[in-house]
């Protein structure tokens, strides 16, 4: 069974660090390209970042670009995202999805909670 | 504001049918394939359609997708109320850099 969960969110002050993971199961995190998709509270769904296989290749949205970093460890089947600089605008519930090949976002993890917050 | 405009709210009775439209360019939407999502706050997004009018395995057929030129359409027939959650179109944008588009989403209620 495929499973995608988040961890590492929190309370963090402006202009601060986090990172926030995403450990797989059920798949080889290796063979697919994975996204990052945050919601803001009271808002829609915004893309954040993606990265494929083997890392190699990363995309991200204009809002996060030199400030979020993502990457992988496929050994360990967990995906990361590197937040700087945080900005009060970066609060949200980040959740993790898998991209099945170009056939749409198939699984996602329930999400992790971010606040930037002095 | 979102690029893929939809519908803030749409509402029918249980049995009913609703669509749920969404409308964006030929920079997106016009040139690239439709996914839709539902989510209910708090849990997982589930896919629901992609490459326009595909569902994935033990998605029912009573959700179906649709594109015509820089618009997708979402039709829900035999309305639950386990439907009512929000919807999401979401594409890609073809740009300098790559963009991956959600919409605004649409919240449905089932009255």
């Amino acid at each position: 069974e495929v499973e995608v969960v988040e961890s590492g969110g929190g309370l963090i002050q402006p202009g601060g660090s986090l990172r926030i993971s995403c450990e797989v199961s059920g798949f080889s995190l290796s063979v697919f390209w994975m996204y990052w998709v945050r919601q803001a509270p009271g808002k829609g769904l915004v893309w954040v970042s993606r990265s494929n296989g083997d890392g190699t290749i990363t995309n991200y949205a204009d809002s996060v670009r030199g400030r979020f970093t993502i990457s992988r460890d496929n050994a360990k089947n967990t995906l990361y995202l590197q937040m700087n600089s945080l900005r009060a605008e970066d609060t949200a519930v980040y959740y993790c999805a898998r991209d099945n090949r170009n056939l749409g976002l198939d699984s996602w993890g329930q999400g992790i909670l971010v606040t930037v917050s002095s | 504001q979102s690029v893929l405009t939809q519908p803030p709210s749409v509402s029918a009775a249980p049995g009913q049918k609703v669509t749920i439209s969404c409308s964006g360019s030929s920079s997106n939407i016009g040139n690239n394939y439709v996914s839709w999502y539902q989510h209910l706050p708090g849990t997982a997004p589930k896919l629901l359609i992609y490459d326009n009018d595909k569902r994935p395995s033990g998605i029912p057929d009573r959700f179906s997708g649709s594109k015509s030129g820089t618009s997708a359409t979402l039709g829900i027939t035999g309305l639950q109320t386990g439907d009512e959650a929000d919807y999401y179109c979401e594409t890609w944008e073809n740009s300098l850099t790559f963009n991956v588009l959600f919409g605004g989403g649409t919240k449905l209620t089932v009255l």
